[in-house]
């Protein structure tokens, strides 16, 4: 079946950098993208930006240029997502999840399935 | 970038129909999709294009547009219902936009 696997907890100093990964199996990794949200405790989702593993193509939200970087590594089906200048607000669990987009007769769609199991990353000093 | 607004919180009995909404300024332009999410776990795909549901979701989930409004209804609301609920649009520049999120409370 198709699956998302991410590495384990991370706790970090506020200034680091977290890299997390993101294993998929089950389908293809290069056919479709794959995206990167995060949720704080107790807060809603929010997207951080997408990555084409085939060509490597990536966007991010707005609000994450320049911090954060998101890569991958075909030959092992896994994607990474590094944020870097972490600070405590940065402390969050941290979902990939397979995004699934092209154009119908009605215009263009984009969702996301299925989503990895989440790592929580710590951000404190 | 724009916003998708849903109510905080919606309340049913056992049985009775919940509706959580969701609204947008370019919500009639796009898709809307709904994900559940129970605690503790990832978000999980319940309806996508605003009312198609993916297979292994229950019937008694549905979707509908119209205007700038989305809605999420789920007919004869079970406990294991009880989650929240976020909707979701992107357009094809790239951005993705989540909603607030929905607590849905069965009593």
């Amino acid at each position: 079946q198709v699956q998302l696997v991410q590495s384990g907890a991370e706790v970090k100093k506020p200034g680091a950098s977290v890299k997390v990964s993101c294993k998929a199996s089950g389908y293809t990794f290069t056919s479709y993208d794959i995206n990167w949200v995060r949720q704080a405790t107790g807060q809603g989702l929010e997207w951080m930006g997408w990555m084409n593993p085939n060509s490597g193509n990536t966007g991010y939200a707005q609000k994450f240029q320049g911090r954060v970087t998101m890569t991958r590594n075909t030959s092992i089906s896994t994607a990474y997502m590094e944020l870097s200048s972490l600070r405590s607000e940065d402390t969050a669990v941290y979902y990939c999840a397979r995004g699934l987009g092209d154009y119908d007769s009605s215009g263009y769609y984009y969702w996301f399935d299925p989503w990895g199991q989440g790592t929580l990353v710590t951000v404190s000093s | 970038s724009y916003e998708l607004t849903q109510p905080p919180s919606v309340s049913v009995s056992p049985g009775q129909t919940a509706r959580i909404t969701c609204s947008g300024d370019a919500l009639p332009k796009q898709y809307a999709y709904w994900y559940q999410q129970k605690p503790g776990q990832a978000p999980v795909l319940v309806i996508y294009k605003d009312s198609e549901r993916p297979s292994g979701i229950p019937e008694r989930f549905s979707g509908s547009s119209s205007g700038t409004t989305v809605t999420l209804t789920i007919s004869g609301v079970q406990a294991e219902d009880e989650a929240d609920y976020y909707c979701q649009s992107a357009d094809s520049s790239g951005t993705v936009v989540f909603g607030g999120g929905t607590k849905l409370t069965v009593l």
